[in-house]
C-alpha cells in the first residue's frame, strides 16, 4: 500500500513569508509525527498527533510554527513568517499508534529559506 | 532530561567487515530503543526495536542490538558489511508512558562509509 507522503518535495520561500507543508500518513494510522532534520540540530521532535487526543506540542521551537490535523488524517504544518534558521527538511511519519509499534516516515520536505 | 549519545560522528569500514555502532542513553526507567537507518535520498527506516524481554534483538538486512541495562547502551551491529549498508545511522529512544510514549529522541547519528 501507499506509504507516507509529503508535499512538496523542495520549498524555496523569502524571508519572511509563510509556507504550509502537508503529511499524508498512511490509512488507518492514528498517530502522526513531525520532526524536522537540520545539520545544526540534527533530528529534532516538533509536534505529535494521536487520535482525537490534543496534540503534544512540546516540540514546536516558536510560536511562528503550528499544526494540525483534519479529520484525523492529513496534517499541515504552517511556518509563519520564516526566518533562515528555518531552512531544513520537514519530515512526518505515522504509525498505528499501539505502544511500540513502528513509525513510516515520509521522504521529507525540504525547506530553503533565502 | 532523556539523552541519547552516538559517540561515533562518522565509521569508515570495509565491505565484509563487521560493523558496531555505539549508542548510549540517559533514561530513568526502561525506554523504548530504536536503530533507524537513512540511505542517501531516502526517508528513515526502522532497523530494529527493543521494548522488553529478550536483550538480543534481530532486526532487518542482518542488523542486531544488544541493550545492556549496566551500561545504558544499546549497540549496532553487523557481522560482515555490504556496500549498500553506506548510509547514516540514528539510534533513538521514545518517552514511554501512555501520553506520549511515540515521541522518538534522536542521536546525532553516525555516517558509515563502505570501502571496496
Amino acid at each position: 500500500g501507499a506509504g507516507v507522503s509529503q508535499s512538496p518535495s523542495n520549498k524555496v520561500t523569502e524571508k519572511g513569508k509563510d509556507v504550509e507543508l502537508r503529511c499524508d500518513p498512511i490509512s488507518g494510522h492514528t498517530a502522526l509525527y513531525w520532526y524536522r532534520q537540520s545539520l545544526g540540530q540534527g533530528l529534532e521532535f516538533l509536534i505529535y498527533f494521536q487520535g482525537n487526543s490534543a496534540p503534544d506540542k512540546s516540540g514546536l521551537p516558536s510560536d511562528r510554527f503550528s499544526a494540525e490535523r483534519t479529520g484525523g488524517s492529513v496534517s499541515t504544518l504552517t511556518i509563519q513568517r520564516t526566518q533562515q534558521e528555518d531552512s531544513a527538511v520537514y519530515l512526518c511519519a505515522s504509525s498505528s499508534g499501539l505502544a511500540g509499534n513502528e513509525q513510516y516516515f515520509g521522504p521529507g520536505t525540504r525547506l530553503t529559506v533565502t | 532530561a532523556q539523552s541519547v549519545t552516538q559517540p561515533d560522528i562518522h565509521i569508515t569500514v570495509s565491505e565484509g567487515a563487521s560493523l558496531e555502532l555505539r549508542c548510549n542513553y540517559s533514561y530513568g526507567a526502561t525506554p523504548y530503543l530504536f536503530w533507524y537507518v537513512q540511505s542517501p535520498g531516502q526517508g528513515l527506516q526502522l532497523l530494529l526495536k527493543y521494548f522488553s524481554g529478550d536483550t538480543l534483538v534481530q532486526g532487518i538486512k542482518g542488523f542486531e542490538a544488544e541493550f545492556k541495562r549496566s551500561q545504558s547502551s544499546f549497540n549496532l551491529r553487523k557481522p560482515s558489511v555490504h556496500w549498500s549498508d553506506a548510509a547514516e545511522y540514528f539510534c533513538a529512544v521514545a518517552a514511554g508512558g501512555s501520553d506520549s510514549w511515540g515521541k522518538l529522541q534522536f542521536g546525532a547519528g553516525t555516517q558509515v562509509v563502505v570501502t571496496p
